[in-house]
């Protein structure tokens, strides 16, 4: 079974932090993305990355960074953190074969409360 | 940006009842739909990945159709369990594997 592993399920930081969200995946997938998920809103792309130092911006990409030294790492930072950064932040893995029709599979997500 | 919608947002349903719900996407350049299931607590899991107009697809109660000429699909739970309680995200793909969400229908089974 795919283990993606997100470094922490609960996070509080302060308006200005810089902070940053692991994400760590067993099963040797190229492709990793991280999503903000708010109510009403479903999960939202903000970045992705098909390869190692290789990175992509998704739908709301302002106020994040990625990084992706090692192919099973893939960490988001919120360079200057906000109130509105408050959020569910889920990672995502997936094998890139057939591309579009492979599920990704989830860590179990990161609440982070910015105060 | 690609238009993926759910309805209704929330449903609830008595223990035992049957129930559907509705993920609409753009008909063109259709390449797949991914249904997957959100449990309080835990992550998402991949139900379907559906490419197929016509294919159905099903996983013990749970089953779904895809109709890519107009745009939906129907997620179906037959007999419903406390244990169905859960978001049900729908997707589909844009370029490459990048996935765009709809915004999930939330179903909570009443025992």
């Amino acid at each position: 079974d795919v283990k993606v592993t997100q470094s922490s399920r609960y996070l509080v930081k302060r308006t200005g932090e810089k902070v940053f969200l692991e994400c760590v995946q067993d099963m040797d997938h190229e492709n990793m993305f991280w999503y903000r998920q708010d109510p009403g809103l479903g999960l939202r792309l903000i970045y992705f990355s098909y390869d190692v130092k290789m990175k992509e911006k998704g739908d709301i990409p302002e106020g994040y960074s990625v990084s992706r030294e090692k192919k099973e790492r893939f960490s988001l930072i919120l360079e200057s953190a906000s109130t509105n950064q408050t959020s569910m932040y889920l990672c995502a893995s997936s094998s890139p074969q057939g591309k579009r029709n492979q599920p990704q599979h989830f860590g179990d997500g990161t609440r982070l409360s910015i105060l | 940006i690609l238009n993926v919608e759910q309805s209704p947002q929330s449903l609830h349903v008595q223990e035992g009842d049957s129930t559907n719900f509705t993920c609409s996407f753009p008909s063109s350049n259709f390449y797949a739909l991914h249904w997957y299931r959100w449990e309080t607590a835990k992550s998402p899991e991949a139900l379907f990945v559906m490419t197929l107009n016509g294919d159905e697809k099903k996983k013990g109660r749970i089953s779904a159709t895809l109709n890519t000429k107009e745009g939906y699909s129907y997620l179906y739970i037959k007999g419903s369990q406390p244990e169905d309680s859960a978001t049900y995200l729908c997707a589909s793909p844009t370029a490459g594997n990048k996935l765009t969400f709809g915004g999930g229908t939330r179903v909570l089974v009443k025992p």
